[in-house]
Parts: C-alpha cells; structure tokens; sequence
C-alpha cells in the first residue's frame, strides 16, 4: 500500500541547532505537504511542494521534494523554543487521499 | 485561526454507543475530509466529501459513516463505539484545485470510548 515513513521519530536538540526531519515514500507522489502540531493542538499546514525538485523557504524552515518525488526533508536552522512540536509530511499519491508520514516529535533543549 | 470548527471539542462515550461529530468548514470550500488521530500517531484518512459525495474511503469499517450538507458543514458518525476508537477525529476542509489543496484542519474532537 501507499505509505510515507519519517525518521526520526524523536529529535532532542539544544536551542540554536538545526534540525532535520525526512520523509520517503514507497511510491512517487503528487505533490507533498508539511504540518506542524503543537503538543494537545491539531496540524498546522506549513507549505505544500509541487515540482520534482523543488526548494521552498519560510525564514528559517527549508523545504526540498527529491527529484523523484519519492522523498522531502524539513531542515529548521538554528531552532528555538517555539519551534517544538511534532513535524508530519503528508503526500498525495494522484488521489483525493491525503497520507500522512509518521511524524516526527521535536523537543527543544533551552 | 482557520475558519474550521468543530463540535463537540470533548466527549466521552460508553462502547456501544452511537457517536456524531460535527465541523462547520471554511467559507468557499467545497470539500471536506475527516481525519482520526491515535494518540502519538499520524492522523488516519478516514473518508472525503466533494460536493455532498464521498469521494474517497480509508481503511475503516462501515460504521464509520459522514455526510455533508448543501452548505458544505459535514458530519461524521460512528456506530457500535469500541475502545480502539478513541482518539483525536479531525475536520479538513479545501478548495479542490489544480495541482494540489491547502487543507485548513480544525482543532478537533477528543473522543473517549470507556
């Protein structure tokens, strides 16, 4: 079945340094999108990524969609405080369906 | 705020029970999608509508049932409550549109099944 796997699962990084999270996919995907949820709140779309390749950025969030839109990484530099939560990518794989990843849960180190 | 509400927030249910779910979606969107969140998991597609059909079903039995109305608010329901079914259940609404929705999730409803 169609699937989308994040590692990692827990990330614990003192404040100011980076994080990165990444996203596969068994098969190629439509186009993928990244959420963010606050611990007891609900996800939170952040950006959605197209194009075989393509490079987004949100100030100190990075977003890429591998060449072959099988994979996606998060890359947030220089993290702080208000960045904890747990990070999702969710793809669509020419369907209605949006699949989400596994997650991956941030926690931040003062 | 993303113009997704969603009632009741909390709820506790006995199993067995009969539960309905509301979710008022955002203005225009046309297209409405419930999601159920297991606690420290992914949320999980349960169905869609487009337009007051189903357009699209995950992998949950037929006691998991929705609607939506002409003016786009939507329901879901669930039949024979089980302690598995507790969760987080989510409203999505979209505007469907080429090359992909940004879907606005409301902030959910906690079911408990004791």
């Amino acid at each position: 079945g169609q699937q989308v796997m994040q590692i990692p699962q827990y990330q614990h990084v003192q404040e100011g340094e980076d994080f990165t999270t990444y996203c596969n996919s068994s098969t190629t995907l439509s186009n993928i999108q990244w959420y963010k949820q606050r611990p007891g709140g609900h996800p939170v779309f952040l950006i959605q990524l197209v194009k075989s390749g393509e490079v987004k950025k949100q100030k100190r969030l990075t977003f890429q969609f591998g060449e072959a839109k099988k994979n996606s990484s998060l890359h947030i530099t220089a993290t702080q405080t208000t960045d904890v939560g747990t990070y999702f990518c969710a793809g669509f794989f020419g369907n209605e369906k949006l699949t989400f990843g596994t997650g991956t849960r941030l926690t931040i180190i003062p | 705020e993303t113009g997704v509400t969603q009632s009741p927030t909390h709820l506790i249910k006995t199993r067995g029970q009969q539960v309905t779910l509301r979710c008022s979606s955002q203005s225009g969107h046309n297209t409405v999608s419930w999601y159920q969140q297991a606690l420290g998991q992914g949320p999980q597609f349960i169905f869609q509508y487009y337009r007051e059909e189903e357009n699209g079903r995950g992998n949950f039995p037929p006691r998991f049932s929705g609607l939506q109305f002409p003016n786009y608010s939507s329901e879901l329901n669930v039949n024979a409550l089980e302690l598995d079914d507790s969760a987080l259940y989510l409203c999505a609404s979209s505007l469907r549109q080429a090359g992909g929705n940004t879907i606005y999730f409301g902030e959910g409803s906690w079911l408990t099944v004791v």
